[in-house]
């Protein structure tokens, strides 16, 4: 079983609908980043996490440290949102990520 | 602040050639992780720095891989001699102590490709 699990691997969607992509854990972490990555581009963390939730622009991630689960929404998503998303933990025991395997998200216009 | 600053953006070389990539992190961060990234293994940690001491290099594939900080604004993943799977792209990222307000910053990475 993996560290971390996320899900759905792919996603397909219509410009406009909410999103929601989550990411399940399963080891002590100090903290966790979402982060997004453009096909062939770099990547960009979005959110870094510890507890609760945060808000930049329409992207909401939250993160519930008893149950080891993290949501990331998208709002009003566009197609620029296309793109692939990666959860990723920080362990607590050093200073490594763990990462997820990524979604997929297109959105269709 | 610049960001993570890397260094080439792309780089094309014959198998058998020695590959340097570089990176230049956050002033301040403590932190330095070297990443490749490719379509089969996805991201995969390859060794990183703290203070510049090399402290995990398990993920590091062969010894063909080496990799340096001779100071705290300056790192070098070296690739001799470079084979054709090595192609990938390689991520530099910095992080600075007391994780939770600090955080990671990538670089743009390296796309090398060895033919």
């Amino acid at each position: 079983k993996n560290e971390v699990e996320q899900s759905p691997q792919n996603l397909t969607a219509q410009e406009g609908e909410f999103i929601t992509i989550n990411c399940s854990y399963s080891v002590g972490i100090s903290a966790l980043h979402w982060l997004q990555q453009h096909p062939g581009g770099g990547i960009v963390s979005l959110f870094m996490l510890s507890s609760g939730k945060k808000k930049h622009g329409r992207l909401i991630a939250t993160i519930n440290i008893q149950e080891k689960h993290s949501s990331l929404h998208i709002t009003a998503s566009h197609p620029r949102d296309s793109a692939v998303y990666i959860c990723a933990v920080l362990l607590d025991s050093n200073y490594q990520l763990i990462w997820g395997a990524g979604t997929k998200l297109i959105i269709k216009p | 602040d610049a960001g993570v600053i890397q260094s080439p953006r792309h780089e094309v070389t014959e198998m058998g050639q020695e590959v340097t990539l570089r990176c230049k992190p956050i002033s301040g961060h403590d932190y330095l992780f070297w990443y490749r990234q490719t379509m089969m293994r996805g991201l995969e940690l390859l060794i990183y720095f703290n203070n510049n001491v090399p402290i995990d290099d398990s993920g590091m594939p062969e010894d063909r891989f080496s990799a340096k900080m001779p100071n705290a604004s300056f790192s070098t993943l070296k690739i001799q001699p470079s084979e054709p799977r090595d192609s990938a792209v390689y991520f530099c990222a910095s992080s600075g102590t007391g994780q939770a307000n600090y955080g990671y910053t990538f670089g743009s990475g390296t796309r090398l490709t060895v033919v």
